[in-house]
């Protein structure tokens, strides 16, 4: 099967701009998880999404948005860029609740300037 | 603030020594996970170990869970060059989301 694929990989923008990232998650798969990676944060929980509803969400701003489609592509959005969101974001599938283990994408490395 | 807190934060060892990796979390458990994540890329599953038990084993990675500590290590023997990476334990509990801790950073030396 085909592992979990991040779109676009690599994305520069500048303050104040909006920027949408891309996750298909394995097949078969109906959980999407997306997460937040920095140097001095570390990995940050954003959200997930099973069977296009959003079942848990983290400690983040309303800027930071997601949503699921019903052949469980995921995307997020991101508003009104900070620089501070400058940062490794990151998305992975699971079977579902019963099954725990997260199978990661590469990851979208997002540059705000 | 994180559930799991990996300790050391950096270890620098010589190729073919053990490693050992130490998490500890603060709330009761379903499970407890480690990652490894090489440099800027995506997290890979190692090993998944359950409330209920005490040691697991996949290939050269020993896993140990000691719920009424709230800790787990993992400890790779015969470490390889391509053992060099970020190790991270996670922690989930019930239908709540996975929460990792800040990361073990080893490398290993030729």
């Amino acid at each position: 099967k085909a592992g979990v694929t991040q779109t676009p990989r690599y994305l520069i923008k500048t303050r104040g701009q909006q920027v949408t990232l891309s996750c298909s998650p394995i097949s078969g798969h109906r959980s999407v998880s997306w997460y937040q990676q920095t140097p001095g944060q570390g990995l940050q929980f954003l959200f997930e999404y099973f069977s296009e509803t959003q079942r848990n969400k983290g400690n983040f701003p309303g800027r930071f948005s997601g949503r699921q489609f019903s052949n469980s592509r995921s995307e997020m959005n991101v508003s009104t860029l900070e620089l501070g969101d400058s940062a490794l974001y990151l998305c992975a599938s699971s079977l579902g609740q019963a099954a725990y283990e997260q199978y990661f994408g590469p990851g979208t490395r997002l540059t705000v300037t | 603030s994180q559930q799991g807190e990996e300790d050391p934060q950096a270890l620098s060892i010589q190729e073919g020594e053990n490693a050992t990796m130490n998490c500890s979390y603060k709330t009761s458990i379903n499970n407890l996970q480690w990652y490894r994540q090489n440099s800027g890329r995506g997290l890979v599953h190692l090993i998944l170990i359950r409330s209920n038990e005490r040691e697991k084993h996949s290939g050269r990675l020993r896993v140990t869970l000691d719920t009424s500590k709230k800790s787990s290590s993992l400890l790779i023997t015969a470490s390889r060059a391509a053992d060099t990476a970020s190790y991270f334990c996670a922690t989930k509990q019930g239908a709540q989301k996975l929460v990792f801790g800040q990361g073990t950073r080893l490398t290993i030396n030729p």
